[in-house]
Formats: structure tokens, sequence, C-alpha cells
């Protein structure tokens, strides 16, 4: 059972753009979301967070929004940038006290200059 | 800065050996964890600890064991290589559960295997 699904693969845009990633879930009891985002021979970085409570989290040219009734959130890039190409996870953190997240299995994202 | 170091970057090991890795953190973190990242499949959790000599079993366990004998360290260990545990393997580490913490976890640049 795959709680945390990111159903595209992959994403191009033109740099100065909009990219905007999608993932969607199933478990309710989820109460934080999470963004990573991964360069090539990287660990992956937290981006950026939204809890369940609030349906959008805004920093700098980062912005998440939650829909809860459709179980779906979405993390938009704005402008978009070179730099800015690399794979993007989401994750549902639902763990009470284990730290425990559920990780979707990734887009990649490719701004094009 | 949280540092999440893996001892190494690329790991080459055969058929049935014993493989360590390593992961060292430096923030006091109570959690710590293995993920392995296949194209395609995201980031599945291998093993996770939440306190010095505790474990728990991820998602895909089978084929792996750990070890945690002090707080900052955390080990994977493959008991005898197998060529599909070819991959990317990340260990991570987190705070303790708190208001603040959110559950951020640190990820390691990675150890990439290859099984021959």
């Amino acid at each position: 059972d795959q709680q945390v699904k990111q159903n595209s693969p992959s994403l191009s845009v033109q740099e100065g753009r909009i990219s905007i990633l999608n993932c969607d879930y199933t478990n309710s009891m989820f109460d934080y979301f999470l963004w990573y985002k991964k360069y090539p021979a990287e660990g992956p970085t937290f981006l950026i967070s939204i809890s369940s409570i609030k349906d959008k989290n805004e920093d700098g040219r980062f912005t998440v929004f939650l829909n809860k009734s459709a179980k779906h959130l979405s993390l938009h890039i704005v402008p978009s940038q070179p730099g800015d190409s690399a794979v993007y996870f989401c994750a549902g953190d639902g763990s009470s006290n284990t730290g425990k997240l559920i990780f979707g299995q990734g887009t990649t994202l490719q701004v094009k200059p | 800065d949280v540092k999440v170091t893996q001892s190494s970057r690329y790991l080459v090991k055969r058929t049935g050996e014993k493989v360590f890795l390593e992961c060292v953190q430096d923030m006091d973190h109570e959690n710590m964890f293995w993920y392995r990242q296949d194209p395609g499949l995201g980031l599945r959790l291998i093993y996770f600890s939440y306190d010095v000599k505790m474990k728990e079993k991820g998602d895909i366990p089978e084929g792996y064991s750990v070890s945690r004998e002090k707080k900052e360290r955390f080990s994977l260990i493959l008991e005898s290589a197998s060529t599909n545990q070819t991959s990317m393997y990340l260990c991570a580490s987190s705070l303790l559960r708190g208001e603040i913490a959110k559950n951020i976890q640190y990820f390691g640049a990675g150890t990439r295997l290859s099984v021959l």
C-alpha cells in the first residue's frame, strides 16, 4: 500500500515559468507533509513543510498547497531556475514519536535555460 | 549545521560478502534511519532506531540488519550481499519529535553500493 504517491516521474519547464509538482496521499493521519530536494550524488535536503491544519505555506519562491478533502498537495516554484533541476520527494509524517516519514517515488524536475 | 556522514561514497562488493555501511551524526539526534533509493521506487525505509540499542524494521528489512551501540552511530549490515542489493543507501537522523523539529530528517550524501 503506497501511502504517498507522486504520479509524475518527470517534469520539464522553461526557466522563469512556474513548476508545479504534485503529490497524493491516502493516510488521513498524516499531520505534517514535507518536501525534499535531491541533487545527483547528494543526500536529500529539506525544502519546505506544511501542517495538516493549514492549506498553504510559503517560503520565498517555494509554496506548498494542501487540499485535505482531495488528499492532495502540490509544490509551486516561481520563478523556476536551472538550479532547481533535481529530484523532489514529498513525505507524510504521521509517526507520533518514532520520527518515521513515508516518502513518495519522487519527481525529476528539469528547468531549461 | 547538522552533519550526517556516511563512511563511503562508493563501494563494490562481491556476492556473499558481509558488508558494513557506517553512518555518524553530530547533532545528538535520537532517531536514525537507513533507506535505499532505487529509480521509480523513491526512498524505502530499511530500518530505523529511536534510541541506543533500539531498532525497528522498516518496509524492506529482509537481508539487512542494523546496529546502534552509540547514539551518534548507526550501522547497516548486509549479512550476505546479493546483486539485488545494488542500490544507493541513504542514512538520516532527526530529533525526537517536538513542535519545533517537525520531524525534519537530515540526510548523509549516500553510499552507492554495487554487488557483483
